[in-house]
């Protein structure tokens, strides 16, 4: 059975500074890789899908890679600002399935 | 651009009730799925549907039903509502298994 985590389950840090979240799944058999947001009382926000065959994404400040031989993926967000608090929450795909399998998530805040 | 659109937001239900949860998406997508998100517990998925007609069951269904007798439309059913089923529901859709799933914004419902 896939299980995903992601640790440190809340990290607090000071506006502008680089940050790496981890997600790590124990199942390397997947399609594919999604990295969400999630704001207090909201739904889930898209942020970066990754396909088994690719290493990284990006889209503006945020960067996500993936290691499917080692069952990890990071989300890397560049000179953060309050308004990326938030809970991100990474998702598995496996192979020839079609449920996404959740980690709890990371809550993030980041402070002025 | 409404993309996943859920009813009603909240809901106060008492045990042994029934009620219908609606998941409308104007994106024309194949694959739509009904999750449950419960603290520390991520989210798990309830049922999902692989197009108009098809069914089926994910990692928690007991205790609910779906039907997806239009493609935009996913309705999630509980026949006589628990406590246990006390959750926040979220709704999602893809055009296949391995695109980016969109979420959403949940629907938060008690059950006393």
């Amino acid at each position: 059975k896939q299980e995903v985590t992601q640790i440190p389950a809340a990290l607090s840090v000071p506006e502008g500074e680089n940050l790496v979240l981890n997600c790590s799944f124990t199942d390397s058999a997947i399609y594919n890789l999604q990295w969400f947001r999630q704001d207090p009382g909201k739904g889930l926000t898209s942020l970066l899908l990754i396909q088994s065959s690719q290493r990284e994404q990006t889209s503006g400040r945020l960067n996500a890679s993936l290691d499917k031989s080692s069952g990890r993926s990071t989300l890397y967000i560049a000179a953060s600002q309050p308004g990326d608090s938030a809970t991100y929450l990474c998702a598995v795909r496996p192979g020839g399935g079609n449920k996404l399998t959740f980690g709890t998530g990371t809550q993030l805040k980041v402070e002025l | 651009n409404a993309g996943v659109t859920q009813t009603p937001k909240f809901r106060v239900l008492k045990t042994g009730q029934s009620m219908t949860l609606l998941c409308a998406q104007d994106m024309n997508h194949e694959y739509m799925y009904w999750y449950r998100q419960d603290p520390g517990m991520g989210l798990r998925l309830i049922h999902y549907s692989v197009g108009e007609g098809t069914t089926a069951k994910g990692e928690v269904p007991d205790g609910y039903n779906v039907s997806r007798l239009k493609k935009q439309n996913f309705l999630l059913g509980l026949e006589s509502a628990a406590p246990s089923q006390t959750s926040v529901y979220f709704c999602a859709s893809s055009t296949s298994q391995n695109t980016e799933a969109f979420f959403g914004q949940g629907t938060r419902l008690t059950v006393v």
